[in-house]
């Protein structure tokens, strides 16, 4: 079925340290994976994505990796920044049909100075 | 850069009274949707418009809902009779071809009285 899970759910690191975020899905033939980042409020924003032909990707601090065999992919954010503090969701497109993105549970993660 | 646009920001609405939210998607962009978040939930798609026709909707999106794109620019969201559990906040987002980079937004908090 359409299911994407996302853990942990809540993450608290301290300023500095290296946050990661985890998700699976369920479609092996799934091709596209990106990550949205959501303040308080407001809207959830593209900070990083990756397709299925691709392992990893990297974005100055941001990273995700891609593991088709085991169907997880991971967020992973170096040097964290109170500014970095926000609900992360993952999101996958399923293979019969690309048109939606189905959005992993969250992870609110909190970095205290 | 360009972003998409929705309006209103806030609709309180009765129980039973039909509610249009309104949306402009980014100017060069093919495909439109829609999406919603229950408070402190993960965001859920609802249907997807490509080429002046629904490609795709989820069972949320039932008679209750219709989508149209009026003109060249506006892309809404009907709900003909609200209940209780329509209250949540609503994403548009759009995107240039199948399967790319989604944008979202600033979404329309419905509230269902």
């Amino acid at each position: 079925g359409e299911n994407v899970e996302q853990h942990p759910s809540t993450l608290s690191v301290q300023e500095g340290d290296s946050a990661v975020i985890k998700c699976t899905y369920s479609d092996s033939a799934s091709n596209y994976f990106p990550w949205y980042k959501q303040e308080l409020g407001k809207r959830p924003q593209l900070i990083i994505d990756i397709r299925s032909n691709v392992g990893e990707k990297k974005d100055q601090r941001i990273a995700v990796t891609l593991n088709k065999t085991a169907k997880h992919f991971s967020l992973h954010i170096t040097e964290t920044q109170p500014e970095d503090s926000a609900v992360y969701f993952c999101a996958a497109t399923l293979s019969y049909n690309t048109d939606k993105l189905i959005f992993g549970t969250g992870t609110r993660l909190q970095v205290f100075p | 850069e360009p972003e998409v646009t929705q309006t209103p920001s806030h609709q309180v609405t009765q129980m039973g009274q039909e509610v249009i939210l309104r949306c402009v998607p980014i100017s060069n962009h093919l495909y439109f949707y829609w999406y919603r978040q229950i408070l402190g939930q993960k965001v859920e798609f609802l249907v997807s418009f490509y080429n002046n026709e629904i490609s795709e909707k989820s069972e949320i999106f039932d008679d209750q809902f219709s989508v149209e794109r009026p003109d060249g620019s506006n892309f809404t969201l009907k709900i003909r009779s609200t209940k209780l559990e329509d209250s949540a906040m609503y994403f548009c987002a759009s995107s240039r071809p199948q399967n790319e980079k989604l944008f979202f937004g600033s979404g329309t908090q419905l509230s269902v009285l």
